[in-house]
């Protein structure tokens, strides 16, 4: 039974470019959340989405966006990088109802922004 | 806003013995989950245990076990008879209950386990 599964493992962009981070839920998960991990730091929450749209959002700016597929995969989209988007980037994934699904975290997408 | 604080950067324990980290939390809610996430340098956030807050029964799991304080807002997670695959940063969490899958997390513990 596989995972979360996330790609690229790591990349790097330079300022001012566009990135896109993929994931693919554990399956029978059908909500995906995106995490930004700065170094040092917890995780902070950037947006879920269910049913292919975008739920609950949390304090990022209109560059960051996402987008949820018919077979539950999600794309987490960055536009304008800035130096400070370099962070590692985790995917979650869940099943409803989300109180009685615990999260499942894939490895994580590591961003280097030059 | 809810705020997770952990208040320990880093602790160390030998092989063997027992540790206790501390967290403590904000919150206006009455309803809610408590969460201890490890995260090995593989980098995945693997779940170690879970608190409801209207549970007054601490969870435990295996050699986890949490000290939840609903008045105190704290939330402690002790590991007994530590092992060197407990090596890892460890994450306290909070998420409101009623559908939100938003994680409030925590700075994190970097845990040494000494052979």
């Amino acid at each position: 039974d596989a995972g979360v599964t996330q790609s690229p493992t790591h990349l790097i962009k330079t300022r001012g470019q566009q990135v896109t981070l993929r994931c693919s839920p554990k399956s029978g998960h059908d909500t995906v959340s995106w995490y930004q991990q700065a170094l040092g730091q917890g995780p902070q929450f950037i947006f879920q989405y269910y049913e292919e749209e975008e739920r609950q959002r949390g304090n990022f700016p209109d560059r960051f966006s996402g987008h949820q597929f018919p077979n539950y995969s999600s794309e987490l989209n960055v536009n304008a990088l800035l130096l400070g988007d370099s962070a590692l980037y985790l995917c979650a994934s869940s099943r409803r109802p989300i109180d009685n699904s615990p999260l499942h975290f894939g490895n994580g997408t590591r961003l280097t922004v030059t | 806003a809810q705020t997770v604080t952990q208040s320990q950067p880093e602790m160390s324990v030998q092989e063997a013995e027992t540790v206790t980290l501390s967290c403590t939390y904000d919150t206006s809610e009455s309803d809610y989950y408590l969460f201890w996430y490890k995260q090995p340098p593989s980098r995945q956030m693997i779940l170690v245990i879970r608190q409801e807050a209207y549970k007054q029964q601490n969870a435990t799991e295996n050699r986890f076990s949490v000290n939840f304080q609903k008045a105190a807002k704290s939330f402690s997670l002790k590991i007994s008879d530590s092992q060197l695959g407990d090596a890892a940063m460890y994450f306290c969490a909070y998420r409101i209950q009623g559908g939100s899958e938003k994680l409030v997390f925590g700075k994190g513990t970097k845990l040494t386990v000494n052979p």
